[in-house]
């Protein structure tokens, strides 16, 4: 049974780069899925922020590209987000999670960021 | 950005309903519908993919349907465990897309 479970700072100051990383167990990282990112601010929906496939290859959402990096370690089976530039805005529970292509079936359980002085 | 809208954003039901969601995509995404169930303080999880397919271990009263922009998530006989939060998101392209959400809450 694949895991996904996210780590990083719980409080970002405004302007600096929010990192998160995502450990997965019960299955290789390099075996063929996307890789992602997904957050959701308090009370409200989805937002897909990007993924990377075992290649190496990335796709960003459109508005959120020019801060973001999301990038791999096969050697310790993670994935990590790299979000710069942070403001309120950024605050929300951060979900990592496997993209099979046809959807997103594993998620990990999710991590709070705020994005506060 | 490919568009998802759902209807209703929530509704009210009781137990033993049967209750249906719509979403509807701003452009054909063919059977590239999935749907999610989400509890408070939970990550999603998903039910259906592929418009119609249920995912290993969700209950048969769950089911979907639809093809090209037209999409429904039904519940045939609404149980305790399913009041939540439901979303559609279209893995047709990226940038993925997700519907605002539907709240199925208690009557």
């Amino acid at each position: 049974q694949v895991q996904l479970q996210e780590s990083g700072p719980g409080l970002v100051k405004p302007s600096q780069t929010l990192s998160l990383t995502c450990t997965v167990s019960g299955g290789s990282i390099s075996s063929s899925f996307y890789w992602s990112w997904i957050r959701q601010p308090a009370g409200k929906g989805l937002e897909w922020i990007g993924r990377i496939y075992t290649s190496g290859i990335t796709k960003y959402s459109p508005s959120l590209k020019s801060r973001v990096t999301i990038s791999v370690d096969m050697s310790r089976n993670q994935f990590s987000l790299h979000l710069s530039s942070v403001t309120a805005a950024d605050t929300a529970v951060y979900y990592c999670a496997r993209d099979s292509s046809s959807s997103i079936d594993y998620w990990g359980q999710g991590t709070l960021v705020t994005v506060s002085s | 950005d490919i568009q998802m809208t759902q209807s209703p954003s929530s509704l009210s039901a009781s137990v033993g309903d049967r209750v249906t969601i719509t979403c509807r995509a701003s452009q054909s995404i063919s059977n590239y519908l999935n749907w999610y169930q989400q509890k408070p303080g939970k990550a999603p999880k998903l039910l259906i993919y592929g418009a119609s397919s249920l995912q290993s271990g969700v209950p048969p009263r769950f089911s979907g349907s639809g093809s090209g922009t037209d999409f429904t998530l039904t519940m045939s006989s609404l149980q305790p465990e399913d009041f939540a939060t439901y979303y559609c998101q279209q893995s047709y392209t990226t940038p993925r897309t997700f519907g605002q959400g539907t709240k199925v809450e208690v009557k």
